[in-house]
């Protein structure tokens, strides 16, 4: 059954460095989506992509923040300079086509940890 | 501002006992309700989902899930536990909107723990 596979699953950077979450899609999803969920704390949604350009973001999802599909199967979250808090667990998800109901698949996570 | 509830942190349950993970929502409009399942160094898992149609939704691993509109519950179900089914579960829930993207809005997630 395809998945939606993330790397690395952990990441450990010092705080103003930039890193960059890879995911890949499951491979006919037309929607990808990036989630975070801090230690102890709920899932939440930050930002929608289609068609190659941002569909819907959070105000969590500032500038530091950016997304990308550089290469038509790989998907990426870059933040440009971490801050302490944003050290959580990072879920990308995908989804097939652009019908509301369908379901979003997750990946396993990057948990990202900022020192 | 949708949201939804998951009012106990941990569900301790027998095996071969019944289980049951709790959800209310609040949402504008018709509501599409979704639960996962995450366990231990894995992903989120997609178990079931309530659109429309028959309150009583089948999903993965026997589980199930009942819609109430009027209690505004969408409560997780499976009739024998299992020790596998120990895991952390979320629920989830989005606002219909039309057509295309939508963001997902979870509940804080309920650890369940199937003792043997």
């Amino acid at each position: 059954e395809p998945e939606v596979t993330q790397t690395p699953s952990h990441q450990v950077t010092q705080m103003g460095q930039e890193v960059i979450l890879r995911c890949v899609p499951i491979s006919n999803h037309l929607y990808f989506y990036w989630y975070r969920q801090i230690l102890g704390q709920k899932v939440e949604f930050l930002v929608s992509f289609y068609n190659n350009e941002i569909s819907e973001k959070s105000e969590i999802f500032d500038d530091q923040f950016s997304v990308e599909r550089p290469d038509g199967s790989n998907f990426t979250l870059k933040i440009r300079s971490t801050k302490l808090e944003d050290s959580a667990m990072y879920f990308c998800a995908s989804k097939q086509e652009t019908s509301s109901t369908d379901t979003q698949y997750f990946g396993p996570g990057t948990r990202l940890t900022v020192l | 501002a949708q949201s939804v509830a998951q009012p106990e942190d941990q569900v301790n349950v027998a095996e071969g006992n019944p289980l049951t993970v709790k959800c209310t929502y609040s949402v504008s409009g018709n509501p599409y309700l979704f639960w996962y399942v995450q366990y231990p160094n894995r992903g989120l898992q997609f178990l079931l989902k309530y659109i429309t149609g028959d309150n009583l939704v089948k999903g993965s691993y026997g589980f199930e899930a009942e819609f109430n509109k009027s209690q505004t519950s969408f409560h997780l179900k499976k009739p024998s536990a299992l020790v596998s089914d120990s895991a952390l579960y979320f629920c989830a829930v989005r606002d219909y909107a039309g057509a295309g993207s939508y963001q997902l809005t979870f509940g804080k997630g309920t650890k369940l723990s199937v003792i043997p």
